[in-house]
């Protein structure tokens, strides 16, 4: 069974940083690209950063990009989400996904639960 | 980037019903490279239809999507209690990947 299940969320004053991990089991994990996607309290998905395979294709959302750092290690099954510079507009549950393949091109087959993140001072 | 819009915002149906939600893109979705999520209450999202209209694993067959260029639909064939949720279509035929702003099913 595919699990991934996030951490790392909690509240954090503007300008701040914040780290949140993908914990995956159930599957090859280095046979797949590897996603974020957020969902903004009582708005819709936005798709924030995705990985591939070997970490060698590595795409962000214009709204993040230069502040956020996606990375991923395959020995520990593991998706990361570097978060420096938060602003309050980053205020989201932050889902982990799965790629349908090993590049980070596709849609998502499998998701977490979301871990929340609050930018507030 | 490719923007998705769906209609209608709001879909208010009852049990047994067919349902029809429509996503509209800025233009063309290669490949149709379309997918269709559902979402409940408190839960992430579930894919239903990959490829504009092939069904996820252990997807029922009253779920099924169709179209291709810039116009796709998702229909329920004949609504279940539990389908009353918020459907998201997504393009990934281009990047970025993009998400449509959602239509809601509920109860009449």
């Amino acid at each position: 069974e595919v699990q991934l299940v996030e951490s790392g969320g909690g509240l954090v004053q503007p300008g701040r940083s914040l780290r949140l991990s993908c914990a995956a089991s159930g599957f090859t994990f280095d046979d797949y690209a590897m996603h974020w996607v957020r969902q903004a309290p009582g708005k819709g998905l936005e798709w924030v950063s995705g990985i591939s395979w070997n970490s060698g294709s590595i795409g962000y959302a214009d709204s993040v990009k230069g502040r956020f750092t996606i990375s991923r290690d395959n020995a520990k099954n593991s998706l990361y989400l570097q978060m420096n510079s938060l602003r309050a507009e980053d205020t989201a549950l932050y889902y982990c996904a799965k790629d349908r393949g090993l590049a980070a091109a596709g849609y998502f087959d499998y998701w977490g639960q979301g871990t929340l993140v609050t930018v507030s001072s | 980037e490719i923007v998705l819009t769906q209609s209608p915002g709001t879909l208010s149906l009852s049990p047994g019903e067919r349902a029809t939600l429509s996503c509209r893109a800025s233009q063309s979705v290669s490949s149709s490279y379309l997918a269709w999520y559902q979402q409940k209450p408190g839960q992430a999202p579930r894919l239903l239809i990959y490829g504009a209209s092939s069904r996820a694993t252990g997807i029922p067959d009253r779920f099924s999507g169709s179209g291709s260029g810039t116009d796709f639909t998702l229909t329920i064939s004949r609504l279940e209690p539990e389908d009353f949720a918020v459907y998201y279509c997504q393009q990934y035929g281009s990047s970025p990947v993009t998400f449509g702003p959602g239509t809601k099913v509920d109860i009449k």
